[in-house]
């Protein structure tokens, strides 16, 4: 079975600095889909940032990069120029690749979550 | 085209009653997922459902949950005699069905509370 772990219960960062959130995930399939998701308080998941694991470069959206180690099993996600409004709740979240009728699994494997405060 | 629409937001129930939770998909899915989240942890898988079929229910309680998804009308968690434990939010996500489709989207989720 799959296992998402991230180590930073809490972080927190500046406005305008840079911050890195750290994930590690175990599995033993070769293709699958890794992902960051924000809650922030009015509890909505949404999708921060997605990476294919055939795909050795970095996924990137705006001020949200990633960090994927795939010999490492390592997902860390970087957010430049910290706003106010990315404090929240981050995800850290596992997808096989492979869909149900292919014998794998749709679900997605969460972490236990980074609560991120970004101070003014 | 709207996102997936969960209800009630907030649903209070006293021991040995039983919860519903609705779940709308977004227009043009036909795959729903629930998902139960505990008070500081993140989201745990529930069950995976299409239209009329279960397809993977590895996530779900035993004894007293139960969902459905009908050809016609919103899926639906079904928990019986609820206990203290059930409190927690579930949120309800969807996706096409589509080979290359790999992201699901939530709705805003049902915090139950059981008193």
């Amino acid at each position: 079975a799959q296992t998402v772990t991230q180590s930073q219960p809490e972080m927190s960062v500046q406005e305008a600095e840079t911050v890195t959130l750290s994930c590690t995930y175990d599995t033993s399939e070769s293709d699958y889909y890794l992902f960051w998701y924000k809650q922030p308080p009015s509890r909505q998941m949404i999708l921060v940032i997605r990476q294919e694991a055939y795909k050795q470069q970095n996924a990137t959206e705006n001020r949200f990069s990633v960090n994927f180690q795939k010999a490492a099993k390592s997902f860390s996600l970087k957010i430049s120029d910290s706003q106010l409004g990315d404090a929240a709740m981050y995800f850290c979240a596992y997808r096989s690749e492979l869909r149900a009728f292919e014998g794998g699994s749709e679900k997605l494997v969460f972490g236990k979550g980074t609560k991120l405060t970004v101070n003014p | 085209n709207a996102g997936v629409m969960q209800n009630p937001r907030h649903l209070v129930r006293r021991r040995g009653q039983e919860a519903r939770l609705r779940c709308s998909p977004m227009k043009g899915h036909s795959h729903v997922y629930w998902y139960r989240q505990l008070p500081e942890e993140g989201l745990k898988f529930m069950v995976y459902l299409q239209k009329e079929n279960i397809i993977d229910e590895s996530g779900m309680p035993k004894e007293r949950f139960s969902a459905e998804f009908p050809k016609e009308g919103p899926s639906i968690l079904r928990i019986q005699q609820v206990v203290r434990g059930d409190s927690a939010a579930y949120f309800c996500a969807s996706s096409p069905n589509q080979e290359w489709a790999t992201e699901a989207f939530f709705g805003q989720g049902t915090r139950l509370t059981v008193v």
